[in-house]
């Protein structure tokens, strides 16, 4: 089935540094989520995006609904040890009964 | 957004044997999904759980592996049968919230077949 891609596949928290994470999929979406996974835990949505071009902010989260309607950005600003996790993009389309595609996922780790 | 538990949380099982496991919601939804996780991977989409009918599944899950209940507005059951080392997995219910495109997760099920 379709697979959104997500880049990079981890990353490491550097102190003071923002991180930013994209995904990217071969057909377009009219929604776009992200999500956070902490382990042994659910997806927590964190950001819902629902128009192209769309910039929205979530606390130190900001995400934005690529022109193209195919990508999607997520940047954390001044990461900090409890960002650590598992980031998922998911993509819907209205047409599809509120199903999800998600993304392969970016692991954020802290270095130690 | 709604509150949803899931039971078991986790579970070991052994091979050929079925586990059901059981997603409440503390409200009405229209929309309840069951996914699958596979170890270090992604989300999958098994099926949606429809209320009154039979639920709708994806291509690759069928019926006789992954029977679906949905009694009423609030709860839904999956029971994953003849349980193969292959389907350890974590199995999470999700339900769509007010606004039809957000949807919310439980905390899942921990299943390991031996």
């Amino acid at each position: 089935g379709q697979q959104l891609n997500q880049s990079p596949q981890s990353m490491f928290i550097q102190e003071g540094e923002d991180v930013s994470m994209n995904c990217t999929s071969s057909s377009i979406f009219n929604t776009w989520l992200w999500y956070k996974q902490d382990p042994g835990e659910g997806p927590v949505l964190l950001i819902a995006l629902y128009k192209a071009g769309e910039l929205t902010s979530n606390g130190r989260l900001t995400a934005q609904f690529g022109i193209t309607r195919k990508d999607s950005f997520l940047n954390i600003s001044a990461p900090i040890p409890s960002d650590v996790g598992i980031y998922f993009c998911a993509g819907q389309n209205t047409g599809t009964a509120s199903k999800l595609t998600f993304g392969t996922g970016t692991r954020l780790q802290v270095t130690l | 957004s709604a509150v949803i538990s899931q039971k078991p949380s986790r579970d070991i099982c052994q091979r050929g044997t079925s586990l059901t496991i059981q997603c409440q919601v503390d409200s009405q939804v229209t929309m309840m999904f069951w996914y699958r996780q596979q170890p270090g991977q992604s989300l999958t989409l098994i099926a949606t759980a429809n209320q009154g009918s039979e639920a709708t599944y994806e291509s690759g899950f069928v019926i006789d592996k992954f029977p679906i209940s949905r009694p009423n507005l609030t709860f839904s059951t999956l029971t994953v049968s003849n349980m193969s080392p292959e389907d350890s997995s974590i199995y999470l219910c999700s339900v769509v919230g007010t606004s039809a495109y957000e949807q919310y997760f439980g905390p899942g099920t921990r299943l390991t077949v031996t």
